[in-house]
C-alpha cells in the first residue's frame, strides 16, 4: 500500500531564503509524481509534474527532483517571496492503481 | 477558460437532507474523479470513472453515489447527509494515462448542520 510522507509539516522563513520541502513514498513503482499548491479555502493548483522516467522539472524559482529507488522527491524554492505562503502538496500516482496518493502537505509561511 | 469546475462551492444543509455536487471540465480528459479532503486537510480519493465506466471505488458508503451523463462530466450524490460528510469535496480530471497528470476544480466545501 503507497503512502507519503511530507516533512515538515510546517515551515516558517525570512523572505528571500531559499528552501527545500521533502516528499517521501514506499512503493516506488510510480507512474508519476506531482506538487500542487493550495491557498487557503482554495482548490488545487498544479505546479510540476514528473513521471516515472524523469529526474527533475523546473518551473521559474521551483525545481522538482525525484529519485524513485529513495522513493524521495523534494520541491526547491529559491529566492522565497511572500506570496509563496500556502500549503505544498505531493502527490503520487502509483502505477497499478490509478489512485493519486497524497502527503499531508507542508504549510509554508514567508515572512517579509 | 479551460478547466475544471464544480457547483456549488459552498453547500450548507440539515442532516438527513439529500444533495448534489456537479462538475464539469473541458479540458477534453476521459477520466474524472472525486476526492474529499477532511478536516485535517488530508485528500483521499473516493472515485474514479472513465469514458462513464466506474473504476475505482474506494470504501465509501453507498450513501455516496456519483453518476457520470458523458465523459466531460461527474457528478456526486450524497443520501441522507450525516455530520461527517462535512467536508471539501474535490473533482479532478485526466486522460486515463495520466500522461499529463491532474487538474482539479476549486472544490466545493460541504458543511452539514
Amino acid at each position: 500500500k503507497q503512502e507519503v510522507t511530507q516533512i515538515p509539516a510546517a515551515l516558517s522563513v525570512p523572505e528571500g531564503e531559499n528552501l527545500v520541502l521533502n516528499c517521501s513514498f514506499t512503493d516506488s513503482a510510480i507512474y508519476n509524481l506531482q506538487w500542487f499548491r493550495q491557498d487557503p479555502g482554495k482548490g488545487l493548483t498544479s505546479l510540476l509534474l514528473i513521471q516515472s522516467s524523469q529526474r527533475e522539472q523546473t518551473s521559474g524559482r521551483l525545481n522538482a527532483s525525484l529519485d524513485k529507488s529513495s522513493g524521495r522527491s523534494t520541491l526547491y524554492i529559491a529566492a522565497s517571496q511572500p506570496g509563496d505562503s500556502a500549503t505544498y502538496l505531493c502527490a503520487v500516482d502509483s502505477s497499478n492503481t490509478g489512485k493519486l496518493i497524497f502527503g499531508q502537505g507542508t504549510t509554508l509561511q514567508v515572512k517579509p | 477558460d479551460t478547466a475544471v469546475s464544480q457547483t456549488p462551492k459552498y453547500l450548507v444543509t440539515q442532516m438527513g437532507n439529500d444533495k448534489s455536487i456537479k462538475c464539469e471540465q473541458n479540458l477534453g480528459h476521459d477520466t474524472m474523479y472525486w476526492y474529499k479532503q477532511d478536516s485535517k486537510k488530508f485528500l483521499k480519493i473516493m472515485f474514479s470513472y472513465n469514458n462513464k465506466e466506474l473504476i475505482i471505488n474506494e470504501t465509501v458508503p453507498n450513501r455516496f453515489s456519483p453518476k457520470s451523463p458523458d465523459k466531460a462530466h461527474l457528478n456526486l450524490h450524497i443520501n441522507s447527509l450525516e455530520l461527517g460528510d462535512s467536508a471539501v469535496y474535490f473533482c479532478a480530471s485526466s486522460y486515463y494515462d495520466r500522461v499529463g497528470g491532474y487538474t482539479f476544480g476549486s472544490g466545493t466545501r460541504l458543511t452539514v448542520v
